[in-house]
């Protein structure tokens, strides 16, 4: 199994819908998990992070985190064509570098 | 967010030179340096792992001879890449961690052998 899994895409949503982007890894002593934005071209930028079980909040972003399921997964409310990107999920191992999935393709369409 | 500087963003060297890369953490102390490489419209692909003051962890299939990587202190890493071929042209990236903590990238090195 691989440590962090995403679903490649590309996930294509109409503008202004909610786009839900999924992480599972097998790693049950991970503790800190991200969200990193990647636009063609360019390096990946953090938007996320998380901790904790449950979920967390940031403007049009809510990151979702259950261990027990060792499931992470990123919303997108309001979405924007701006947000077409690939979204990596990555997952601190337990000592502690991070290991990163190969992202999810998001294509907003207008 | 903390801020990695790297350098160059883009180079073109002939087939058979080397190349370094040189990542700075500006802000924070980069206890661990990653580097990758992503190649066009593929994901990225973690090379090696560092850690300040001793030698890189590197992933299977790529040649530590080949690409030497230097993490002499905890705001400066580097990636030469030895006798460059064609197919080592790609998109270089670093990516510092201070403890275990979030990972900041770098923007990037755009590697063209010719």
């Amino acid at each position: 199994q691989k440590e962090v899994e995403q679903n490649s895409g590309p996930l294509s949503v109409p503008e202004g819908a909610i786009a839900s982007l999924n992480c599972t890894y097998s790693d049950r002593g991970s503790q800190s998990f991200f969200w990193y934005r990647q636009y063609s071209g360019k390096s990946p930028e953090l938007i996320m992070s998380i901790y904790s079980n449950g979920d967390k909040e940031d403007g049009r972003f809510t990151a979702q985190l259950n261990k027990a399921s060792q499931y992470v997964s990123l919303l997108i409310r309001d979405s924007q064509p701006s947000d077409s990107a690939t979204y990596l999920c990555a997952v601190s191992r337990s000592q502690g570098n991070l290991i990163f999935g190969k992202g999810t393709k998001l294509s907003v369409k207008p | 967010g903390a801020v990695v500087s790297q350098h160059p963003s883009r180079v073109i060297c002939k087939s058979g030179t080397s190349v370094k890369i040189e990542c700075r953490s500006l802000d924070f102390q980069a206890t661990t340096m990653f580097w990758y490489r992503q190649f066009p419209k593929q994901s990225l692909m973690l090379m090696a792992t560092s850690n300040e003051g001793s030698k890189a962890t590197y992933e299977q299939g790529v040649e530590k001879d080949k690409f030497l990587i230097n993490h002499a202190s905890l705001t400066l890493s580097t990636l030469t890449v030895t006798s460059a071929h064609p197919e080592d042209s790609s998109f270089y990236i670093c990516s510092g961690q201070g403890g275990n903590t979030e990972a900041f990238f770098g923007q990037g090195t755009r590697l063209t052998v010719v």
